[in-house]
């Protein structure tokens, strides 16, 4: 099946760095990707869309100037959270889908971000 | 807007018993409901889907069926297995919002030999 792959699957900054996590669609092209947060014991919370070559799209109360989303190639997307707060810290995962006329979304295994 | 309650957890079951897990949705429109699954360092999979009415999905040995009279898409798998221990995610893709997923909050189920 098709495999998304996350980078890295967890890291450790400081407050007020910035953080870049990887989402990559290893075995076809992903034409949306989308990004969750998860808190613990929560469910995934959608932050935002992309399409390939676009500007993403983020859901209400997402900050986009904090979460930099870029999905330049049909294979890479990357969040960057900018200045850190420990109140980021959470559970990151992104997931692919390939066109527009299907359903089905692949998900990465996640990316555990802790901000000291 | 759309929501998903699923049942709370964890579940904890012997192998070989019979497993529910609750899922109820609010929606507008036709909803799609999918139920996903995430073993232990893997991201979700789709277990199954139902995408209308009295629809019943199957995969593996769980079913759901769509129960729009009862706005609910359970999950039951009749023998469990210890390869089942995993974290359930129950879903929906609202009619108006192609593309994004609402999910609950997941259930732990952990199966003991």
């Amino acid at each position: 099946g098709a495999v998304v792959s996350q980078h890295p699957s967890w890291v450790i900054c400081k407050s007020g760095t910035s953080v870049k996590i990887e989402c990559r669609s290893l075995d076809f092209q992903a034409t949306t990707m989308f990004w969750y947060r998860q808190f613990p014991k929560q469910s995934l919370m959608l932050m935002a869309t992309s399409n390939e070559g676009s500007k993403a799209t983020y859901e209400q109360g997402v900050e986009k100037d904090k979460f930099l989303i870029n999905h330049a190639s049909l294979t890479l997307s990357t969040l960057t959270v900018t200045s850190a707060h420990p109140e980021d810290s959470s559970f990151y995962i992104c997931s692919a889908r390939v066109g527009t006329a299907t359903y089905e979304q692949y998900f990465g295994p996640g990316t555990r971000l802790t901000v000291t | 807007g759309n929501s998903v309650t699923q049942m709370e957890g964890p579940v904890t079951l012997s192998e070989e018993a019979f497993l529910t897990i609750n899922c109820t949705y609010t929606a507008t429109g036709y909803p799609s409901l999918f139920w996903y699954v995430q073993y232990p360092g893997e991201g979700l999979q789709l277990l199954l889907k139902a995408t209308k009415a009295d629809d019943k999905g199957s995969n593996k040995g769980f079913e759901a069926t769509y129960r729009k009279e009862t706005t609910s898409f359970h999950l039951e798998k009749g023998s469990v297995q210890v390869s089942d221990s995993a974290v359930y995610f129950c879903a929906l893709r609202g009619g108006t919002s192609y593309g994004k997923l609402t999910f609950g909050q997941g259930t732990i189920l952990t199966v003991h030999p």
